[in-house]
């Protein structure tokens, strides 16, 4: 069965440095999300992108955030100058259509030191 | 707005019990209501969906959820818990706009007792 996956698994930063996360959607999939979960807390959005825009976003997402689909298969989460308070496990996901089931990949822990 | 409630962030059960998962849910339109589950160091798996067809859902590994209107309520159950239950189990509400951004509750984490 396809799969999201995303990489790495673990990336530890030093604060202030700039961080790239990556996905690669389910190949068919139109719409990709990122979510975060700080450890104890709830599962919060981030972005949607379709159609190679925003399609909406979370007031956490703020300037120092970005995503980008530079080819085909790749939607990458640019995290500008790393925060302590940035230290989460960031989920991406992906549907076929904006109201289908979203399918997640295993996450990537971010460590901000 | 929408969001959800999850009752409970964790709950025991014996392994072959009853397994009940509260979530309520807030929402100013008809919601699609999901329920994930995540194993220790994995992503989150869709269990099931409602998406205003029959109010009672079927999922995978013999979960289902009763869409419930009047209790604004999307409670998941399980006949008998099996030790492979034991996970973090997530109830989220679909905002219904193009991109159906999920919000997800707190979560409830599972423990069977064998």
């Amino acid at each position: 069965e396809p799969e999201v996956t995303q990489t790495p698994s673990h990336q530890v930063t030093q604060m202030g440095q700039e961080v790239i996360l990556r996905c690669v959607p389910i190949s068919n999939h139109l719409y990709f999300y990122w979510y975060r979960q700080i450890l104890g807390q709830k599962v919060e959005f981030l972005v949607s992108f379709y159609n190679n825009e925003i399609s909406e976003k979370s007031e956490i997402f703020d300037d120092q955030f970005s995503v980008e689909r530079p080819d085909g298969s790749n939607f990458t989460l640019k995290i500008r100058s790393t925060k302590l308070e940035d230290s989460a496990m960031y989920f991406c996901a992906s549907s076929v259509a904006g109201r289908q089931p979203q399918h997640f990949g295993d996450g990537t822990r971010l460590s901000i030191l | 707005a929408q969001s959800v409630t999850q009752l409970g962030s964790h709950v025991s059960v014996s392994e072959g019990a009853l397994v009940l998962l509260r979530c309520n849910y807030s929402s100013s339109v008809p919601p699609y209501l999901f329920w994930y589950v995540q194993y220790p160091n994995q992503g989150l798996q869709l269990l099931l969906k409602y998406t205003s067809a029959a109010t009672l859902v079927k999922g995978i590994n013999g979960f289902e959820a009763e869409f419930k209107k009047s209790e604004t309520s999307f409670h998941l159950t399980k006949p008998s818990a099996h030790m492979s239950d034991a996970a973090e189990y997530f109830c989220a509400v679909s905002d219904q706009t193009g991109a159906n951004n999920l919000f997800f509750g707190t979560g409830t984490r599972l423990t069977v007792i064998p």
